[in-house]
């Protein structure tokens, strides 16, 4: 199916283990985000990127690394997990930067 | 940086009644989004407005660009059950981050 879509959309792991969360879309959008929703904070925008291998911080990039080799795929990667990085995750997508956003399922992440 | 206020944060109503809720800002945006939550989903897009004083529905749901682009509105008619959920406001100023409010958070009491 075409879209935006999110592995795993359940995950547990242990403080200090790294953690890939997975980004796909379908619409070869050029812009791709990662956000974490945690409760009383909304919608944080943790990184983001224009274009394949063009990625830029956003308000919460510590302790977060992303890589965009492919325009479809925007991996999250959690180096060294903590708790305080136990939350949910949504990738999204648009076709520039000043359109619509697009959100995948998310992904709810515990670290123990 | 550029900070989008949503009230009310919660509400409860009853099904049946009508909904208000606003999203505002000091700054001014181009382009204003509404978007749902559901419970356990991603944020769904509800309406876009483009355009200075702009009134979208989108059945029963209307969305109005505020006329001094600080603001926008949304209004929901007759609510039902499946009304629950997360509504996000979003605006976009060109050459900006895409920007996010906190939310309003909404239960329909049968």
């Amino acid at each position: 199916d075409a879209g935006i879509t999110q592995s795993p959309r359940y995950k547990i792991t242990e403080t200090g283990r790294q953690v890939t969360l997975m980004c796909h879309q379908t619409w070869s959008h050029s812009y791709m985000f990662w956000y974490r929703q945690d409760l009383g904070h909304g919608l944080r925008l943790i990184y983001y990127s224009a274009a394949a291998d063009i990625t830029d911080k956003g308000e919460v990039p510590d302790g977060y690394v992303v890589s965009r080799s492919k325009t479809e795929n925007f991996p999250l990667t959690l180096e060294s997990a903590t708790r305080s990085q136990t939350s949910v995750y949504f990738c999204a997508s648009s076709a520039t930067g000043e359109e619509t956003q697009y959100f995948g399922p998310g992904t709810r992440l515990l670290v123990l | 940086g550029q900070q989008l206020n949503q009230s009310p944060q919660s509400m409860f109503i009853q099904e049946g009644e009508d909904v208000s809720m606003n999203c505002t800002s000091s700054s001014i945006f181009n382009t204003w989004l509404w978007y749902k939550q559901d419970p356990g989903e991603g944020p769904v897009l509800l309406i876009a407005l483009y355009k200075a004083g702009e009134l979208t529905s989108n059945g029963r749901l209307t969305a109005q660009f505020g006329i001094t682009r600080k603001d926008s509105f949304l209004n929901i008619s007759a609510s039902i059950p499946s009304d629950v959920g997360i509504y996000f406001c979003a605006g976009i100023n060109y050459g900006q981050n895409f920007v996010f409010g906190p939310g309003t958070r909404l239960s329909v009491l049968p």
